[in-house]
C-alpha cells in the first residue's frame, strides 16, 4: 500500500510565476490536508478537503493560494504570483473516511522562490 | 487561540541515554494528541492519545497523556543515533474539521 505521494519533491520558481503542488492520498483515503512549514517554524494547517469539496480553508492566505481535490486525480495546491516569503516545505496528509482518524504525511514539496 | 508548546526545543544526548520530551497544550474541545517523528522527509506517525493515564508503547518509545495537566510526554529509552530527528506534537479538536495544531518540535540529536 503506497503512502501519500507528493510531486514534485523540489520546485524552484521565480517571483511572479505560478507553483502547482500535487498530492495523491493513500489508497482508500478520502480526506486531504495541506500544511506549510516555514524555515525554523512548526507545521501550520492550510486547508482540509474531501473529494470535490473544501471543508476548511481557514489557514489559507486570502490571496494567491487555492486548493482543489477533484473527483479524479490528485489534490492540487496552487500558488499564483509567488513571492520569496512563499519559500517553504508544503506537506500533504491524508486520512481515511472518518475525518478524526490519524493523518499520514507525504514527503513534502520544498518550494524555493528566487 | 489554540496553543501547543514543546520543550525542550533541542536536546543532545549520548547513545544509550533515556530522554523525555514534553508537550503542553491549550485548546478548547480537545479530542486527541499525536506524536510524529520528522527526519529529512515526511513526519512519521508515532502515537495517538485520547485517554488520560493510558501509556502507549512501541519498542523503546512510549507516551502518555495527562488531561488534567493538559500535557503529554514522549519517552525514548536506550537511545540510538537513528533516533535523531525532530519530534512533533500535535493536537486535534472535536470541532474544526480535524485539522492538527502543531508545536514547534523538539530537535533531538543522539551522538555515538
Amino acid at each position: 500500500n503506497a503512502g501519500v505521494m507528493q510531486n514534485p519533491r523540489h520546485l524552484v520558481r521565480r517571483r511572479g510565476q505560478e507553483a502547482r503542488l500535487r498530492c495523491s492520498p493513500m489508497k482508500g483515503h478520502s480526506h486531504v490536508y495541506w500544511y506549510r512549514q516555514l524555515p525554523e517554524e512548526g507545521l501550520k494547517f492550510m486547508v482540509y478537503l474531501q473529494k470535490e469539496n473544501i471543508i476548511d480553508e481557514s489557514g489559507m492566505p486570502k490571496e494567491r493560494f487555492s486548493a482543489e481535490f477533484p473527483k479524479e486525480g490528485p489534490s492540487i495546491l496552487r500558488i499564483q504570483q509567488v513571492v520569496r516569503g512563499d519559500s517553504a516545505a508544503y506537506f500533504c496528509a491524508s486520512s481515511p473516511a472518518l475525518s478524526t482518524d490519524t493523518q499520514y504525511f507525504g514527503p513534502g514539496t520544498r518550494l524555493t522562490v528566487l | 487561540e489554540d496553543k501547543v508548546v514543546q520543550s525542550p526545543l533541542s536536546l543532545v544526548v549520548h547513545e544509550g541515554d533515556t530522554v523525555t520530551l514534553n508537550c503542553s497544550y491549550e485548546v478548547t474541545n480537545f479530542r486527541s494528541l499525536l506524536w510524529y517523528k520528522q527526519e529529512k522527509k515526511a513526519p512519521t506517525f508515532l502515537f495517538m492519545l485520547t485517554s488520560s493515564g493510558i501509556e502507549k508503547k512501541s519498542g523503546r518509545l512510549s507516551s502518555i497523556l495527562d488531561k488534567k495537566e493538559l500535557s503529554s510526554i514522549l519517552n525514548i529509552t536506550a537511545t540510538q543515533t537513528g533516533d535523531s530527528a525532530i519530534y512533533l506534537c500535535a493536537v486535534q479538536k472535536e470541532t474544526s474539521g480535524s485539522r492538527l495544531t502543531f508545536g514547534e518540535g523538539t530537535q533531538l540529536t543522539v551522538n555515538p
